[in-house]
């Protein structure tokens, strides 16, 4: 069965500081998919990044990166010089690579607050 | 840019009542979901549809839900009697095609039911 675990539950940093969201996954198939999305205070989901199990390459989007190792099954997200904007739950999740609907398994989230 | 829109935002219904969320995925995907969220939780996949007809479904949709596709793009999640442990926050998702991997899932703004 896949897993996610996040096993920070709420972090607090100093605005501009960096912060990482640690992500730890279980899963049986070699093929996967990770995913990290943001839920700001007004409830929504909005998507981060997908990342494929075959690419462990480090990614960067502006103030956002990603730290995928498969050999810790873990896929951290960093956010540099972190602004109030940032405060949100985090949440890391993943699905099976197959064809057709892939439902995703997602973590228990990290409540990030940036304090001015 | 497109995006998938849920109504009502908020509904309060009593126990025992049925009650139908709506969602309006974005025009060109082929695959849609239902997740719940209940508060301070994790969010947790509920079902999967394609082509008019589930695909998949977890041990939470039981034979009080149901989803439908009535016309060609409106999606629902009826549940047929309410009880207080369905409060929580109803997501639609959707996805565009079923490549060989998982296509990343665009959520909805959410329904927030809560059941007296």
């Amino acid at each position: 069965a896949q897993k996610v675990t996040q096993a920070q539950t709420e972090i607090s940093v100093v605005e501009k500081e960096d912060v990482t969201l640690d992500c730890v996954y279980e899963t049986r198939d070699t093929t996967y998919y990770l995913f990290w999305y943001k839920q700001p205070p007004s409830g929504e989901l909005v998507f981060l990044i997908r990342r494929n199990s075959f690419d462990e390459q480090n990614e960067i989007s502006g103030r956002y990166s990603w730290n995928f190792q498969k050999s810790t099954s873990s896929f951290n997200f960093t956010i540099t010089a972190s602004q109030v904007v940032d405060s949100a739950v985090y949440f890391c999740a993943l699905s099976e690579a197959r064809l057709g609907n892939t439902p995703l398994v997602f973590g228990k989230g990290t409540r990030l607050s940036v304090i001015a | 840019e497109p995006e998938v829109t849920q109504t009502p935002s908020h509904q309060v219904t009593q126990m025992g009542q049925e009650v139908i969320l709506r969602c309006v995925p974005i025009s060109n995907h082929l695959y849609f979901y239902w997740y719940r969220q209940i508060l301070g939780q994790k969010v947790e996949f509920l079902v999967s549809f394609y082509n008019n007809e589930i695909s998949e479904k977890s041990e939470i949709f039981d034979d009080q839900f149901s989803v439908e596709r009535p016309d060609g793009s409106n999606f629902t999640l009826k549940i047929r009697s309410t009880k207080l442990e369905d409060s929580a926050m109803y997501f639609c998702a959707s996805s565009e095609r079923a490549g060989v991997g998982a296509e990343t899932q665009y959520f909805g703004p959410g329904t927030r039911l809560l059941v007296l």
